[in-house]
This record gives C-alpha cells, structure tokens and sequence, in this order.
C-alpha cells in the first residue's frame, strides 16, 4: 500500500461548481498534513495546511478525519485558474522535515 | 530572494554519460531536499539535509546517485552513469525548520 493515495482524475467541472479530493495515508501516526498545488511545469507550492479541527482559507476548506486516516480539499466557486494538480503530502513521522506526496489529484475547470 | 535556484533548467544526455545537477537554496534555510517527480511515481524524496548533513538518503535508488552539500548555499545530485529510466524532473526544495518547502523551478532531465 502506498504511504498516500489519491486519485489521479482529472476532475473537469463547470466553472463556480464546488469540487472535492480526498487523500488516504497509510501511516496512524503521521502528524502534519498539507495540500500542495502544482501547475503545469512548473514547481509545487503550499496551498494549505491541514489542522485537526479544519480549516478554511477563502474558498477552499480542508479537513482531517484521523479514524479514517483520510484528508479532504474542497473547492467551492471553483475558477478557470484553479486548474492545477493538487497534491496531497503527509509527514509520516511526525518530526523532522521529510514530506511525503501523493501523485496527485487532476482538477481541470471548465467554462 | 530569489527562491531556490536549480540549474540546468534543462539537460539531454546520453546513456552512460555523469549528470550534475545544482541546487541554491534559499539563504537562512536550514534543510534542504531532492526530489524526482515522474509521471507513474510522482514525487519522490531522494535525500535531505539538514545544516548540510545528509540526514535520510533512503530515497537515493541506486549507488549511481550521490549528492552532496558542502556549504549553505550549495548541494550537487550527481547521477554516473545516467541511463534512461533516470528521466523526470529533479526538484530542489528548501525550508526552516516545520516550515513550507520551497520549491526551485526543477531541472528537466532527459536520458536517451
């Protein structure tokens, strides 16, 4: 089993719908969650940090289901400039700085 | 600043041939990383330092990669000799301690 599994899509959707990614990790006792966007060719970047209780940043909400080992990216009024790759990343250790990434989840929208 | 600058942003080489690839992470950033990305695999942690020692290169696939950090400002992912399945794109990142990495734009290699 991978450390961290995402669906490849690609997700089309009409501009303004509402989308969402979930993110499987295998690891119980891995501590800090993110979710990275990458456009095409060019480097990752933090889109946000995935807190226990949620967290929302504008039009985007992510949250942390421990028990189930999942994290989730929701888009809401998606944009043509959401389109990217978004790449789910877990420290499985829980200390230190080492990453793991997804392969990443497709989201194209669409006029 | 400038971000983290990796060079060549592209390079094509022949099976068999050593290919250098450079890093300058940002100043002040206490760890540093390599990463390959490929279509099947994506993202993939070679190695990471951390005040320029090596720290986990578990990562590194075979004894034809090395890398190296000898200063603050400066690691080196060297691949003798480089064949073709070595193809993806070689990211460097950087970060402070428990912080976001910073990504450089990658270098483009190809194997033929």
């Amino acid at each position: 089993r991978k450390e961290v599994e995402q669906d490849p899509g690609p997700f089309n959707v009409p501009e303004g719908a509402t989308v969402a990614f979930n993110c499987t990790y295998s690891n119980s006792a891995s501590q800090s969650f993110f979710w990275y966007r990458q456009d095409c060719r060019k480097e990752p970047k933090l889109l946000m940090s995935v807190y226990s209780s949620g967290n929302e940043d504008g039009r985007f909400t992510a949250q942390l289901n421990r028990a189930s080992q999942y994290i989730s990216l929701l888009i809401r009024d998606s944009k043509l400039s959401d389109s990217a790759t978004y790449l789910c990343v877990v420290n499985p250790t829980g200390g230190g700085n080492k990453l793991t990434f997804g392969t990443g989840t497709q989201l194209k929208v669409e006029l | 600043d400038a971000g983290v600058i990796q060079s060549p942003r592209h390079e094509v080489t022949e099976m068999g041939q050593e290919v250098t690839l450079r890093c300058k992470p940002i100043s002040g950033h206490d760890y540093l990383f390599w990463y390959r990305q490929t279509m099947m695999r994506g993202l993939e942690l070679l190695i990471y330092f951390n005040n320029n020692v090596p720290i986990d290169d578990s990562g590194m696939p075979e004894d034809r990669f090395s890398a190296k950090m000898p200063n603050a400002s400066f690691s080196t992912l060297k691949i003798q000799p480089s064949e073709p399945r070595d193809s993806a794109v070689y990211f460097c990142a950087s970060s402070l301690p428990f912080e976001k990495l910073f990504f450089g734009s990658g270098t483009q290699l190809s194997v033929l």
